[in-house]
């Protein structure tokens, strides 16, 4: 099994301003991806996070936005810019653990209020 | 890309009875199709999952079913319990693609 830690679990900002959210998974893994979930829908996918290159992003999202490093096998950042109330939702990591081919695990989420 | 559909949106069962709910794939590539329980503010959590080369699959009072010619599968709970009482989406996972699209859930309700 594994534990992925995302920080922080809940934050409000200012519209116009960034938020970074962190997601660090204890255990080896090949893939990692962002979810977006809309309080009382369903789950989205942003992006898949790469290792050491660029993102690969969803039709409708894109880097400008939504820009996610993943400078080791277990650390991603998304970083959500310019935000606007409409960004106001829960997001989430998951990982695909090495030697698996299962998204078993999410990380507990953060909750973005814009104000 | 993939579109996954999901009912029903909501299910209410006598506790003790069975629950069902099905879920339809768009991609014909997809090949692995997991399930999620999600409570009340905390994190999807998977609960069973099937591949495509496999018809069911079983783990105590949870089984799915697959039908790839049809493009759907299904989650089956016998014996429901409170416990049971959840937010449950279906995904898939398309040929080609790395991350799931997800069904857009089913609120299940274990009625005392």
């Amino acid at each position: 099994s594994a534990v992925i830690s995302q920080k922080p679990s809940r934050d409000i900002c200012q519209r116009g301003t960034s938020l970074t959210i962190q997601c660090q998974v204890d255990s080896q893994v090949t893939m990692m991806f962002w979810y977006r979930q809309q309080p009382g829908q369903s789950l989205t996918l942003i992006a898949t996070a790469n290792q050491g290159s660029e993102a690969t992003y969803e039709s409708g999202f894109v880097i400008d936005k939504f820009p996610i490093s993943r400078p080791n096998l277990t650390f991603s950042t998304l970083t959500v810019s310019n935000m606007s109330p409409e960004d106001s939702s829960i997001y989430l990591c998951s990982a695909r653990l090495y030697g698996t081919n299962t998204e078993a695990f999410f990380g507990q989420g953060t909750r973005l209020t814009v104000v | 890309g993939e579109n996954v559909e999901q009912h029903p949106s909501t299910l209410s069962v006598q506790e003790g009875d069975s629950a069902v709910i099905k879920c339809t794939y768009s991609d014909s590539a997809s090949n692995y199709f997991p399930w999620y329980k999600q409570e009340l503010g905390k994190r999807p959590q998977l609960i069973i999952d099937i591949r495509s080369n496999v018809g069911e699959k079983k783990d105590q009072r949870i089984a799915v079913t697959l039908n790839k010619t049809a493009k759907h599968f299904s989650l089956h709970i016998t014996e429901t319990q409170p416990e049971d009482s959840a937010v449950y989406f279906c995904a898939a996972r398309g040929g080609g693609a790395d991350g799931l699209t997800f069904g857009k859930g089913t609120h299940l309700i274990i009625q005392p």
